[in-house]
């Protein structure tokens, strides 16, 4: 069966700092994978995906994230984290021929201190 | 262009109610879904759309029936409505079904049973 772990469900950093919120996934095949950020009372928004292609990931805002199939990882990275950055991250799994479903991880909540 | 659409944005029932809520998109996409999100577990499919005429159970579908009305629309319909449900319900859409695409979220719509 498919999942989706994430390893933080809190993470605080100060402003400039780098970011790393961690993923790990379990799938049979090659899955696609996704990171979409939540700001509070907002919708979802998309900030990068895998889709077999390259195996680093640039994403919206500065972000980026590394597709390791030995690992069965897919860690989010930020150089240098701003205000704005503080939201909910899901990483998100979408299983090989599975109608498009989507498969959440528990979400991190990325907190930046001044 | 509006893309996905949500009514309503609030809604607070009382046990045994019943109500549907609504899920629109203007993207001629094929595929639609619906999700619930509750604090700490990320976002659980309940019920999905492959195309129009089609629906399926997600990982959580008991207490809820969808109705794909025609290929914009998707809507999520709670017979008796149990202090469970309450929750934050996002309706999502893609192109084709395919677990590399990307799909777009609607704002949501915040449930409360009491």
């Amino acid at each position: 069966a498919q999942s989706v772990t994430q390893l933080d469900s809190h993470v605080s950093v100060s402003e400039g700092t780098p970011v790393l919120l961690r993923c790990n996934y379990s799938s049979s095949y090659s899955p696609s994978l996704f990171w979409y950020v939540q700001h509070p009372n907002k919708g979802l928004q998309l900030l990068l995906k895998y889709t077999s292609a390259a195996t680093l990931v640039k994403g919206i805002n500065g972000f980026e994230a590394e597709f390791k199939k030995s690992e069965t990882s897919f860690h989010l990275t930020k150089p240098s984290a701003h205000m704005s950055d503080a939201a909910e991250y899901f990483c998100v799994v979408s299983p090989y021929n599975q109608g498009g479903k989507l498969i959440f991880g528990q979400g991190t909540e990325l907190s930046v201190k001044p | 262009n509006a893309g996905v659409t949500q009514t309503p944005k609030f809604q607070v029932l009382k046990t045994g109610q019943s109500m549907t809520l609504q899920c629109a998109q203007d993207m001629n996409h094929n595929s639609m879904y619906w999700y619930r999100q509750d604090p700490g577990m990320g976002l659980r499919l309940i019920y999905y759309s492959a195309s129009e005429g089609t629906t399926d159970k997600g990982e959580v579908p008991n207490g809820y029936n969808v109705s794909r009305l025609n290929k914009r629309e998707f809507s999520l319909r709670l017979e008796s409505a149990a202090p469970s449900q309450t929750s934050v319900y996002f309706c999502a859409s893609i192109a084709r079904g395919q677990g590399y695409e990307t799909q777009y979220f609607g704002p949501g719509t915040r449930l409360l049973v009491l």
